[in-house]
């Protein structure tokens, strides 16, 4: 089973200000990476997927890159409404697919 | 507009059993990978089940042998029935369309297993 690991574990960042989330596998996962948001008591909301994509509906300020171990999630200009719990999880050879522990990006 | 309500959750003693539902609109539940995914309170994601479109089903390691996925072409309804429950079963079960990806999700249903 392919393990993930994100960082950090909590991000405090200003409203505007840009954040850089990152997620690794333990074994090459291909671009078969996705990224979810989600607020408390709600479900998780798809974001990225095939690690660059933009799902439907989803703001620009979201960027997501990387490829085989080693990804990125990027927003540019953080957001009131941005701040959330995101997960990547990984869908390469599945099942299972598997899902990072989270990263809290909370207000400074 | 794609929707998934999922239902059946509660509270159940260990050893006990439960059936969720995840009613389908705006999608054929039939022609969808469909899958649950789990969240034990404050804690992160965890795939449970998928079953394909063209019938075949896959578990976690967690739950083999104790859950079964299924569903209803006629009511395009998804189903996972949990038996044999433990205290580690605690959790908002979410019925989601996809298993790579999920693109749609339901709100969840809380399964709280104690005694």
């Amino acid at each position: 089973e392919i393990v993930m690991t994100q960082s950090p574990a909590t991000l405090s960042v200003s409203p505007g200000e840009r954040a850089t989330l990152s997620c690794r596998a333990s074994q090459s996962v291909g671009s078969n990476l996705a990224w979810y948001q989600q607020k408390p008591g709600q479900a998780p909301r798809l974001l990225i997927y095939g690690a660059s994509t933009r799902a439907t509906g989803i703001p620009a300020r979201f960027s997501g890159s990387g490829s085989g171990t080693e990804f990125t999630l990027t927003i540019s200009s953080l957001q009131s409404e941005d701040f959330a719990v995101y997960y990547c999880q990984q869908y390469n050879n599945w099942p299972p697919v598997t899902f990072g522990p989270g990263t809290k990006v909370d207000i400074k | 507009e794609v929707q998934l309500v999922e239902s059946g959750g509660g509270l159940v003693q260990p050893g006990g059993s439960l059936r969720l539902s995840c009613a389908a609109s705006g999608l054929t539940v039939s022609s969808n990978y469909m899958s649950w995914v789990r969240q034990a309170p404050g804690k992160g994601l965890e795939w449970v089940s998928v079953i394909y479109s063209g019938g075949s089903t896959y578990y976690a390691d967690s739950v083999k042998g104790r859950f079964t996925i299924s569903r209803d072409n006629s009511k395009n309804t998804l189903y996972l029935q949990m038996n044999s429950l433990r205290d580690e079963d605690t959790a908002v079960y979410y019925c989601a369309r996809k298993i790579a990806a999920p693109d749609c999700w339901g709100q969840g249903t809380l399964v709280t297993v104690s005694s």
